[in-house]
């Protein structure tokens, strides 16, 4: 499976939108584009997943660039409650096994 | 509650002894796997199943573990002769196998092993 790049960690303030940048340009043509997420002391919860176009649910939106080669979460407005570790993960159509990466510990501040 | 359940949520040992923990999916998923959390890391695959059939194991899962999953619904990890080296968290998860979809995989609450 590819592999991601993501920072270390990020602060967001309270209300404002949070972009989670994630890179994998080693990324396959079926390999999609998977975000999830962990909240201290909890298992990992499944936030979005994209191929090649934006994606929006009701918890973040995914962008990817039109080269695969990056992608970036947005949540639109942070609460502290967001505050968590965000694993960008790359995956191929069949599914299987997730590679967990370091992630991002995104910190949301009053 | 319909989502991934395990048990115990805690398991305190002592080293050399054999313990085994429990994984109960979402009803209708057909892939059941196995992770392997220290602290300040990410989780680490071990194994997993597409109903009764072990699809793959890593090389993590070293001859002192075992997963089962007999009837295609529950599984069990068990750990035989316990080193220290193998505390960590011990997480589930459970998904539907897709063709060209995706493969949202769902999480229970893991189980926290502590060797003594």
């Amino acid at each position: 499976d590819a592999k991601t790049t993501q920072p270390t960690s990020m602060d967001c303030a309270e209300g404002r939108a949070a972009n989670l940048p994630c890179n994998h340009s080693t990324i396959s043509g079926n390999e999609y584009v998977y975000w999830y997420r962990q909240i201290h002391s909890q298992g990992p919860q499944y936030i979005i997943h994209g191929l090649k176009n934006n994606e929006t649910n009701e918890m973040a939106s995914l962008i990817i660039t039109e080269d695969r080669k990056s992608s970036t979460l947005i949540l639109p407005h942070a609460t502290l409650r967001d505050t968590a570790v965000y694993y960008c993960i790359v995956l191929g159509d069949q599914g299987g096994k997730l590679i967990f990466g370091q992630g991002t510990e995104l910190s949301v501040k009053p | 509650d319909t989502g991934v359940s395990q048990n115990p949520r805690h398991k305190i040992t002592k080293r050399g002894q054999n313990v085994t923990f429990r994984c109960d999916p979402i009803s209708e998923h057909n892939r059941l796997y196995w992770y392997r959390q220290t602290l300040g890391q990410g989780p680490e695959f071990l194994t997993y199943f597409q109903n009764e059939a072990q699809l793959e194991k890593s090389r993590l899962l070293s001859d002192r573990f075992s997963a089962e999953r007999p009837k295609g619904s529950f599984s069990t990890l068990e750990i035989q002769r316990t080193e220290q080296g193998d505390s960590a968290m011990y997480l589930c998860a459970s998904s539907l196998a897709f063709g060209l979809a995706g493969n949202e995989q769902f999480f229970g609450p893991g189980t926290r092993l502590t060797v003594l």
